[in-house]
């Protein structure tokens, strides 16, 4: 499977405790996106990268979140002192930069903070 | 004004309906237009781009109106498979990712 691809796929984790997210996007896409998704809203844009480059952030994503992709390839998105709002399905995506702005999700992280 | 508006939903339909969903954007000077289809607990999914002439593919059809700022999405004949969220996606001012809105779920009956 060429496709996007996140692990991992389901955390439950004690409030105040980090986690981090993997995603390795389709292979020579140069864009790569996180988003975040509750129940019953739209995908929510929360930061971009252009190869290594952490290009913008949405104000979404607080102090407590980083986000980063240091070879240009698979990126890690890290929560730390998680809350219970930050209970969400994160979804990662990635888009060749060319022939407009088509992206492709990966199957989401589903993050329950207890 | 939020930047991109959904119809609120849910759509209920019987099978070989005709359905249509409507999407505004704040955005003027956005130039990418999608629709994604999300199935319960799934990842969103490229449906179709929508282009200024518009577009269609098989029983889909995807219109965009600049001047009043929409695009639309029309299903016909209807199938049981259709039933799912529909997620309208615009390009952001810079051009460099996508908004979505909130979704419209269709439920297709027997």
């Amino acid at each position: 499977d060429t496709g996007v691809s996140q692990d991992p796929r389901h955390k439950i984790t004690k409030r105040g405790q980090n986690v981090t997210f993997r995603c390795d996007p389709i292979s020579e896409h140069n864009r790569l996106y996180w988003y975040r998704q509750t129940l019953g809203q739209g995908p929510e844009f929360l930061t971009y990268f252009q190869n290594e480059a952490q290009l913008e952030k949405s104000r979404l994503l607080s102090d407590r979140f980083s986000a980063e992709r240091p070879k240009g390839s698979f990126s890690t998105l890290e929560i730390q002192r998680t809350e219970q709002g930050d209970s969400a399905m994160y979804l990662c995506a990635s888009s060749p930069g060319t022939g407009g702005n088509t992206i492709y999700f990966g199957e989401g992280s589903w993050l329950t903070v207890v | 004004r939020k930047e991109v508006e959904q119809d609120p939903g849910p759509f209920n339909v019987p099978e070989g309906a005709t359905v249509a969903f409507n999407c505004t954007y704040s955005n003027s000077a956005s130039q990418s237009f999608f629709w994604y289809r999300q199935d319960c607990r799934k990842e969103p999914k490229l449906l179709m781009s929508v282009y200024s002439s518009g577009n269609e593919d098989g029983r889909f059809t995807a219109q965009l109106n600049r001047a009043s700022q929409y695009i639309s999405l029309l299903i016909r004949d209807s199938k049981l498979s259709d039933s799912a969220t529909y997620l309208c996606a615009v390009a952001n001012q810079a051009g460099t990712a996508l908004i979505f809105g909130k979704g419209t779920t269709l439920s297709v009956s027997s």
